[in-house]
């Protein structure tokens, strides 16, 4: 099962480039990488998915390495809204939920 | 994307008693998910339930605590045995949804247990 390492926390003001990286040295050529939002009180919230190299959404990009071995998440300007729990996944297929463990999250907290 | 309702939203529940969580998705899927998700915790994978068979639990969840039914392809519900404070966390479902290649899982808002 592939184990995914985040920062606990991390701190930005409004406008800046956030850049959250996810380790995850155990992951199966299978895998994919997939970053969820999550607010309070409500259900975590699918961001972004990729396999390998660069992936752009309206949302986020997502830059993955050769060696799949990590992954950022790249949240350009970012806004008082994108305050939330940020998961890293890593899985294979929709049939595996069970093998696809959230971990801790990174807290990300945006100011003024 | 997928639509995901769950009732209730949330409940303040007597120790000992049991509540039963509903999910309605929008469409139908082979599988859902129910996780488990304690105060400021990450998530954690409760069972999975498959239309005509009985639920797949994980490891230290068991069908008397958790009970599930899936009548259907777009129903599903969770039911909270015998509950006590420790149970007090926001109950999820989810459902897989495939895109070419690739997958999203979406979640419901939660159903959000108080457990006194």
């Amino acid at each position: 099962l592939a184990k995914t390492t985040q920062p606990i926390s991390m701190d930005s003001y409004e406008g800046q480039e956030v850049n959250i990286t996810c380790s995850h040295n155990n992951i199966a050529t299978n895998d994919y990488i997939t970053w969820y939002q999550q607010f309070p009180s409500q259900g975590p919230r699918f961001i972004i998915q990729g396999y390998k190299t660069k992936v752009t959404n309206e949302v986020a990009s997502l830059f993955i390495p050769a060696d799949r071995k990590s992954s950022t998440l790249s949240l350009p300007r970012v806004s008082l809204s994108d305050t939330a729990v940020y998961y890293c996944l890593v899985g294979a297929t929709y049939s595996s939920a069970s093998k696809i463990i959230f971990g801790s999250g990174t807290r990300l907290s945006i100011r003024p | 994307s997928a639509v995901i309702s769950q009732k209730p939203s949330r409940d303040i529940c007597q120790r000992g008693t049991s509540l039963t969580i509903q999910c309605q998705v929008d469409s139908q899927v082979t599988m859902m998910f129910w996780y488990r998700q304690q105060p400021g915790q990450s998530l954690t994978l409760i069972a999975t339930a498959n239309q005509g068979s009985e639920a797949t639990y994980e490891s230290g969840f068991v069908i008397d605590k958790f009970p599930i039914s899936r009548p259907n392809l777009t129903f599903s519900t969770l039911t909270v045995s015998n509950m006590s404070p420790e149970d007090s966390s926001i109950y999820l479902c989810s459902v897989f949804r495939t895109s070419g290649r690739t997958y999203e899982q979406y979640f419901g808002p939660g159903t959000r247990l108080t457990v006194t």
